[in-house]
């Protein structure tokens, strides 16, 4: 069954240290997303991305963090100047497009990145 | 303001038990209702799904119920096993690829032997 990958699966890093976290989406899917799930809390939206841009973001997605799609397999986010509050749990997700109109199938997400700021 | 309500916050159940979660979202805009299920150091996948045209949708031993007037939805899980023990997240969304999806707090379930 294809699978969103996800690397690296934990990353430890001092706090204003710029970190990047990489994902391999789906290969046929022409969404993608980053959510977050600090511990015990629930997932929360950052992101999504088609077609090479943004096409919508949360209030969380502020000027410390972007997207991209450096090449045809890679989907990255980066977190510039890290705060102990950026802490959590990511998750990237992809999502294909049938016929113009949402498949139905949801989200598949990748296993996540644990991101610890110290 | 929290989009999507779940309740309960935890559940455990004895095997061969009925476990019954429940949702609450605020946008009437919303027309697509996800339920994820997440293992520990896993990622949320996708667990079955519903849209507000039915009021019901059964996948082997998982169910969805939908009350679109009382913008309500819940999961069951027919005889539950000990293998479901997992976090449940409902989720809601407008459907169109590439909004976001706005997800409950998660419901802790355990099921015991």
């Amino acid at each position: 069954e294809p699978e969103v990958t996800q690397t690296p699966s934990h990353q430890v890093t001092q706090m204003g240290q710029e970190v990047i976290l990489r994902c391999v989406p789906i290969s046929n899917h022409l969404y993608f997303y980053w959510y977050r799930q600090i511990l015990g809390q629930k997932v929360e939206f950052l992101v999504s991305f088609y077609n090479n841009e943004i096409s919508e973001k949360s209030e969380i997605f502020d000027d410390q963090f972007s997207v991209e799609r450096p090449d045809g397999s890679n989907f990255t986010l980066k977190i510039r100047s890290t705060k102990l509050e950026d802490s959590a749990m990511y998750f990237c997700a992809s999502s294909e497009e049938l016929d113009g109109t949402v498949v139905g199938y949801g989200y598949t997400f990748g296993s996540g990145t644990r991101l610890t700021v110290v | 303001q929290q989009q999507v309500k779940q309740s309960p916050q935890s559940l455990i159940v004895q095997k061969g038990g009925i476990s019954i979660i429940n949702c609450a979202y605020e946008n009437t805009a919303f027309d697509y209702f996800p339920w994820y299920q997440q293992f520990p150091g896993k990622g949320p996948a996708l667990l079955i799904a519903i849209r507000p045209d039915v009021s019901e949708k059964k996948e082997g031993r998982f169910t969805i119920s939908f009350n679109k007037s009382a913008k309500q939805f819940s999961l069951h899980i027919m005889d539950s096993q000990p293998g479901d023990s997992a976090t449940y997240f409902c989720a809601a969304g407008p459907g169109d690829t590439g909004n976001q999806f706005y997800f409950g707090t998660g419901t802790s379930l355990t099921v015991i032997p």
